[in-house]
């Protein structure tokens, strides 16, 4: 079964720093991949998803961007980031019958 | 569009009773998936139960099961014989299309207090 490994766990960044998310997932190939996020108390907001090297859907137009140079790996990024970009963001991958599995999370505090 | 509705933010049960967490979704998909999520205060979201749209069994996984009603648009989650460690926040999900489908849409989720 496969593995989903995210870090760092918890993040605090200053107003217009960058970011770089890293996920990267054993024990599969050609996984589907996802990046959501959640604001305190509420659901899953889908931000990004992949189904090969290079292909990226974003969702919601924002700050953030997306990447995946190989097959398990999938990268959230951002060149400034803004107070609103602060939460919970999670990887996620799909397997049989498109269960989504996912990674620990990052807390991610804009300051 | 597909929606997923949870309208109870909050409940309570007392340890070894069975409760139901309430999911109705929306979709005009024949083909269709859904599944229930359990996330502890750890955050990390731990995957439950599955139930496809032509499975004519509810599914069961141990002491949850999901009560499947196609015609409602309903898909709750009981869980029998409560234990304090299932005191977390439940998601209901759901996502079209058999195979070709990526996008799981998630509900606002269900808070669940154990009472010892």
């Amino acid at each position: 079964s496969q593995t989903i490994h995210q870090w760092p766990a918890t993040l605090v960044q200053p107003v217009g720093s960058p970011l770089s998310l890293e996920c990267t997932v054993e024990g599969t190939s050609n996984p589907n991949l996802y990046w959501y996020r959640q604001a305190a108390g509420r659901g899953l907001q889908l931000l990004f998803y992949s189904v090969g090297i290079g292909q990226i859907s974003s969702e919601v137009p924002q700050n953030l961007s997306a990447s995946r140079p190989q097959d398990r790996q999938f990268i959230l990024s951002s060149k400034k980031l803004l107070l609103s970009d602060s939460g919970f963001y999670l990887c996620a991958c799909s397997g049989a019958k498109n269960i989504q599995y996912f990674g620990a999370g990052t807390r991610l505090s804009v300051l | 569009a597909q929606k997923i509705t949870q309208t109870q933010p909050g409940m309570f049960v007392q340890e070894k009773e069975a409760v139901t967490l309430d999911c109705t979704y929306d979709t005009s998909d024949q083909s269709y998936g859904l599944f229930w999520y359990k996330q502890p205060s750890s955050g990390e979201m731990i995957f439950l139960i599955y139930q496809g749209s032509y499975d004519e069994q509810n599914a069961t996984e141990g002491r949850y099961s999901l009560n499947f009603q196609k015609a409602r648009k309903s898909a709750n989650l009981v869980i029998s014989a409560s234990q304090l460690g299932d005191s977390a926040m439940y998601f209901c999900a759901m996502r079209e299309g058999n195979t070709g489908g990526f996008k799981t849409i998630f509900g606002a989720g269900t808070r669940l207090f154990v009472k010892a």
